[in-house]
């Protein structure tokens, strides 16, 4: 059965710090794979996505970067952490053959300080 | 740019009564789905039911069910017999990998 997860669950960095969010897919080969950033009380917001290894797509500009090293891990990273960046950080695969579902992993809460 | 909006923060329910979460969503795409995702407080989103645009008939899941009005670009989600295990945030999305969410529900059932 395919499943994801992302680690760490949470993270409470300072200002300035450096980021990395993984999320590992398995169960599938060659997925697309999504980062959503969730505000508190809000909905959620592309930032990256990838169809494949080195394949990086960002909807948003920003403080973060994402890489895909391998084809089923999907790192979110950033240089220097901002007081924005904190929320909740989604990973996402898109589910085959059924026309756009997203499969989510369980989410990083991450809080700058 | 394709929107979607809930217009309903809260929402509560009495356990084994029925609510409806409304959603109205704008693209100028003429075949897309729609999806209502669930995320409870353990926060792991997952999918509650999809509609896909070019179906007519309203897509039903157990005690989940929508209305589609494509006209109106309106897509509700009607939950009947309630359950405590049904407390969550909703959230209305539009699109597939690339969706567009809106802002989410707060779903409370009481007891």
């Amino acid at each position: 059965s395919q499943t994801i997860h992302q680690w760490p669950a949470t993270l409470v960095q300072p200002v300035g710090s450096p980021l990395s969010l993984e999320c590992t897919v398995e169960g599938t080969s060659n997925p697309n794979l999504y980062w959503y950033r969730q505000a508190a009380g809000r909905g959620l917001q592309l930032l990256f996505y990838s169809v494949g290894i080195g394949q990086i797509s960002s909807e948003v500009p920003q403080n973060l970067s994402a890489s895909r090293p391998q084809d089923r891990q999907f790192i979110l990273s950033s240089k220097k952490l901002l007081l924005s960046d904190s929320g909740f950080y989604l990973c996402a695969w898109l589910v085959r053959g059924y026309s756009g579902e997203l499969f989510f992993g369980e989410g990083s809460r991450l809080t700058v300080l | 740019a394709q929107t979607v909006t809930q217009s309903q923060p809260e929402m509560s329910v009495q356990e084994a009564e029925t609510v409806t979460l409304s959603c109205t969503y704008d693209t100028s795409e003429s075949d897309y789905y729609l999806f209502w995702y669930k995320q409870p407080p353990s926060r792991q989103m997952i999918l509650v039911i999809r509609q896909e645009a070019y179906k007519q008939q309203n897509a039903t899941e157990n005690r989940f069910s929508v209305n589609f009005q494509k006209a109106a670009k309106s897509f509700s989600l009607k939950i009947s017999d309630s359950q405590l295990g049904d407390a969550a945030m909703y959230f209305c999305a539009l699109g597939g990998g690339k969706s567009t969410f809106g802002d989410g529900t707060t779903l409370t059932v009481k007891p």
